[in-house]
């Protein structure tokens, strides 16, 4: 059971806007930055959002990310057939004095 | 072009102990935070160990306290984790991740089985 809360699946057809939540608490989202990462099949995750909302050079603008309180969501807009892997949100947790992950959210395209 | 590359994977009995090296290129190592992170077959990330740039403070995750520990020579734009007392459910593969989990290698394979 993960401590940042990601439900375990998606879909959406190309060109349309999906989102994906993560849910956690005060000791992580409540008070921390979420980052949220991108696994294609068969390699290594790369960032793809960070510090809620920002984008590392070279990530499309279809990204982007948001957080409310306790919860986060990433949004993909113009969905591509390259889209289709596995995205996983982190934070920082106060309490367990250590970073943790969502279980992660398979995106399918259709 | 920042580039980590993990080595040391490999079967390993359960009790016995590995250590897993990660060399960096690419950055100035010696001024960011390094990070172990693993994922088990057909499962999801997990934050394993991580240590500030000049080593004063390291970080575990509870499932592997006790049995891990991380290093690092910055004069070897290295980093290290020694696994000790393995068991079955360390059986993943291990990325080795730059600060902020900002750049990952391709990861090293750990099985720990009799």
């Amino acid at each position: 059971q993960s401590v940042l809360t990601q439900p375990p699946s998606a879909s959406g057809t190309p060109g349309q806007r999906v989102t994906m939540s993560c849910s956690g608490s005060s000791s992580n989202l409540g008070f921390n930055t979420v980052n949220w990462y991108q696994q294609l099949p068969g390699t290594a995750p790369k960032l793809l959002i960070y510090s809620n909302a920002q984008r590392p050079s070279g990530v499309p603008d279809r990204f982007s990310g948001s957080k409310s309180g306790t919860s986060a969501s990433l949004a993909i807009s113009g969905l591509q057939s390259e889209d289709e892997a596995d995205y996983y949100c982190a934070a920082w947790d106060d309490s367990l004095n250590g970073w943790v992950f969502g279980g992660g959210t398979k995106l399918t395209v259709l | 072009e920042v580039q980590l590359v993990e080595s040391g994977g490999g079967l390993v009995q359960p009790g016995r102990s590995l250590r897993l090296s990660c060399a960096a290129s690419g950055f100035t190592f010696e001024d960011k935070s390094m990070h172990w992170v693993r994922q088990g077959p057909g499962k999801g990330l997990e934050w394993v160990s991580g240590i500030s740039w000049n080593s004063g403070s390291t970080g575990y995750a509870d499932s592997v306290k006790g049995r891990f520990t991380i290093s690092r020579d910055n004069a070897k734009n290295s980093l290290y984790l020694q696994m000790n007392s393995l068991r079955a459910e360390d059986t993943a593969l291990y990325y080795c991740a730059k600060e902020n989990f900002a750049k990952w290698g391709q990861g090293t394979l750990v099985t720990v089985s009799s």
